[in-house]
């Protein structure tokens, strides 16, 4: 069943811009993380944040995390081009005794020069 | 080599053949995952394999068949397939007992006629 799901579905931006992500889901989690897509390839990890932190930062990426309305954020600052990809937000459910996580339907992220 | 590598990256097959994805990782983990990608849907996981035991099967269909001969290596064997399941079938590692991140290879691209 699905898990997470992102809004907006497609989002097109300048560079030099900033892009929110957002994601909701449906029951408790051990951990969220994030992954990007560029089109056809394989996903990449870009940030995990657990259910006891509320924020966390790597380069231009910040998340939040809000447990009480099951929501989370992944903003980019001063995009590139080069962040045109879609992104995923993907839940560990607290259930389950292995690494089992559920991917959303993405957010496509366009970012024109 | 390093990361997740998977063979081949592109698939046609007919409904009547047998053929093999093949995935590898060389990054030491103990779980790996099959997950389809179709277009304007979520990821879908279908098999979990965590130090070599099969522990999650999603409701997939027979004609799709996993093997995992050793923590390094995870094959989807397929047969008598159907043009929906034509999409990008993507490998993944993970150290499950750690941080839950996952690490996906390229995909194969399935294309069945």
């Amino acid at each position: 069943s699905q898990q997470g799901e992102e809004d907006p579905q497609a989002l097109s931006i300048q560079e030099g811009e900033n892009a929110t992500m957002n994601c909701s889901y449906k029951t408790s989690i051990n951990n969220l993380q994030w992954y990007r897509q560029n089109s056809g390839r394989g996903l990449v990890h870009l940030i995990l944040i657990r259910s006891n932190e509320r924020e966390k930062h790597s380069g231009r990426l910040r998340v939040t995390l809000d447990t009480s309305k099951k929501s989370s954020s992944l903003l980019i600052t001063a995009s590139r081009a080069a962040d045109t990809a879609s992104y995923f937000c993907a839940t560990s459910p607290m259930a389950g005794g292995y690494n089992k996580l559920i991917f959303g339907a993405g957010t496509r992220l366009a970012v024109h020069p | 080599e390093t990361g997740v590598t998977q063979t081949p990256r592109h698939l046609v097959m007919g409904m009547t053949n047998k053929k093999s994805l093949k995935c590898e990782q060389h990054l030491g983990h103990n779980a790996m995952y099959w997950y389809k990608q179709s277009a304007k849907k979520p990821l879908e996981l279908m098999f979990v394999y965590s130090l070599e035991e099969r522990v999650e099967n999603n409701s997939v269909p027979s004609r799709f068949s996993p093997e995992c001969p050793n923590s390094s290596h995870l094959f989807l064997h397929l047969h008598t397939l159907q043009p929906e399941d034509s999409a990008l079938y993507l490998c993944a590692s993970s150290q499950e007992t750690v941080t839950g991140e996952l690490f996906f290879g390229e995909g194969s691209r399935l294309t069945v006629l």
